[in-house]
């Protein structure tokens, strides 16, 4: 069993609709990273989160610390929010990033 | 937070040759990451870059194969060496903290012929 679990693998959408992508994990953490990764490979760091919620813009990224949870939200999607989302875990005990196998999301027009 | 530049952005190899990417961070991290990422698989670490010191590699990946340096805070290479087709992946350096977050390169999209 993976460490770090996203949901869904894949998500289709209308412009327009509300997204949740969710993530959970099962080791103890010091902080959660939402990130983006575009096609061509590259990867943009949205959120670390150790509590609470953080908004950016249209995305929101929030933690529950005691059901080991976390969610990324996306309002009004666009198709330039078409990409593959990872949350990363950082665990207590060192630096490195556990990593989440990502959700590829296709915003169509 | 950082700016990481990598390059190259992509590049086509000859089976048998090596490749060096780079990695240059535009201030001091403490951390610096080479990872991998397969065709439909998500990110594997490769090694933790250390300054002035050898790289730590992750089970399955060993020094000869992928040559890392870390000359300083700022700056460092990850080698692929002696290329097969199996090594056309996704290859991604990051930087950073628990503290204060991570920062990425832009990937260098590699195709071994």
């Amino acid at each position: 069993k993976n460490e770090v679990e996203q949901s869904p693998q894949n998500l289709t959408a209308q412009e327009g609709e509300f997204i949740t992508i969710n993530c959970s994990y099962s080791v103890g953490i010091s902080a959660l990273h939402w990130l983006q990764q575009h096609p061509g490979g590259g990867i943009v760091s949205l959120f670390m989160l150790s509590s609470g919620k953080k908004k950016h813009g249209r995305l929101i990224a929030t933690i529950n610390i005691q059901e080991k949870h976390s969610s990324l939200h996306i309002t009004a999607s666009h198709p330039r929010d078409s990409a593959v989302y990872i949350c990363a875990a950082t665990m207590d005990s060192n630096y490195q990033l556990i990593w989440g196998a990502g959700t590829k999301l296709i915003i169509k027009p | 937070s950082a700016v990481i530049s990598q390059k190259p952005s992509r590049d086509i190899c000859q089976r048998g040759t090596s490749l060096t990417i780079q990695c240059q961070v535009d201030s001091q991290v403490t951390m610096m990451f080479w990872y991998r990422q397969q065709p439909g698989q998500s990110l594997t670490l490769i090694a933790t870059a250390n300054q002035g010191s050898e790289a730590t590699y992750e089970s399955g990946f060993v020094i000869d194969k992928f040559p890392i340096s870390r000359p300083n805070l700022t700056f460092s290479t990850l080698t692929v060496s002696n290329m097969s087709p199996e090594d056309s992946s996704i290859y991604l350096c990051g930087g950073g903290g628990a503290d204060y977050g991570y920062t990425f390169g832009s990937g260098t999209r590699l195709t071994v012929v």
